[in-house]
């Protein structure tokens, strides 16, 4: 699986959107990106995927450039429950290998 | 939403002792997962689990760690004689397949080996 670059943390204010950048530049044709997050050690919570088309759900949407290089997360009106750490993670969908690779992430706070 | 409910919540272990940890997944769910996290440390993938069988498993799962289906609900990992170094949080997944939405967590167990 192709690795992704996060910065290691930001912040922003609560009810603002907060803006969420991933780099993979080696992502290959059949790789998605996923995003995950973690609240203070709970389980991982899936948010959004995504393959090239842009996506939106009820928690987030994911931007993912023509390149498909870099992507944004857009969590449209941070609450400070929304601090966390979020992962991006680049991962075929298909074959044998079916585990998530998360790295170090970035550490979102939401300051009121 | 349905969820993956592990237990329990925190076990605290003597070094050597066996331990069983326990997950039941989502009903409809055919790929299972067990992931730990050392305290301030990467989420790491031990083993997937699938059609009654492992499918991938990383380098941390070795022969002191097996997994079970033993009925249509549960999910165990067990570890036969605990170190140290296996204090972490144990994270329990499921998904319908390899990709959809990817694999729902659970709220983890806590192991502390003493």
């Amino acid at each position: 699986d192709a690795k992704t670059t996060q910065p290691t943390s930001m912040d922003c204010a609560e009810g603002r959107a907060a803006n969420l950048p991933c780099n993979h530049s080696t992502i290959s044709g059949n790789e998605y990106v996923y995003w995950y997050r973690q609240i203070h050690s709970q389980g991982p919570q899936y948010i959004i995927h995504g393959l090239k088309n842009n996506e939106t759900n009820e928690m987030a949407s994911l931007i993912i450039t023509e390149d498909r290089k870099s992507s944004t997360l857009i969590l449209p009106h941070a609450t400070l429950r929304d601090t966390a750490v979020y992962y991006c993670i680049v991962r075929r969908n298909t074959g044998a290998n079916s585990k998530l690779t998360f790295g170090k992430g970035i550490t979102l706070s939401v300051r009121p | 939403e349905p969820e993956v409910t592990q237990t329990p919540s925190h076990q605290v272990t003597q070094m050597g002792q066996e331990v069983i940890l326990r997950c039941v997944p989502i009903s409809n769910h055919l790929y299972f997962y067990w992931y730990r996290q050392i305290l301030g440390q990467k989420v790491e993938f031990l083993v997937s689990f699938y059609n009654n069988e492992i499918s991938e498993k990383s380098e941390i799962f070795d022969d002191q760690f097996s997994v079970e289906r033993p009925d249509g609900s549960n999910f165990t990992l067990k570890i036969r004689s605990t170190k140290l170094e296996d204090s972490a949080m144990y994270f329990c997944a499921s998904s319908v397949s390899r990709g959809a939405r990817g694999a729902f967590f659970g709220q983890g167990t806590r192991l502390t080996v003493v």
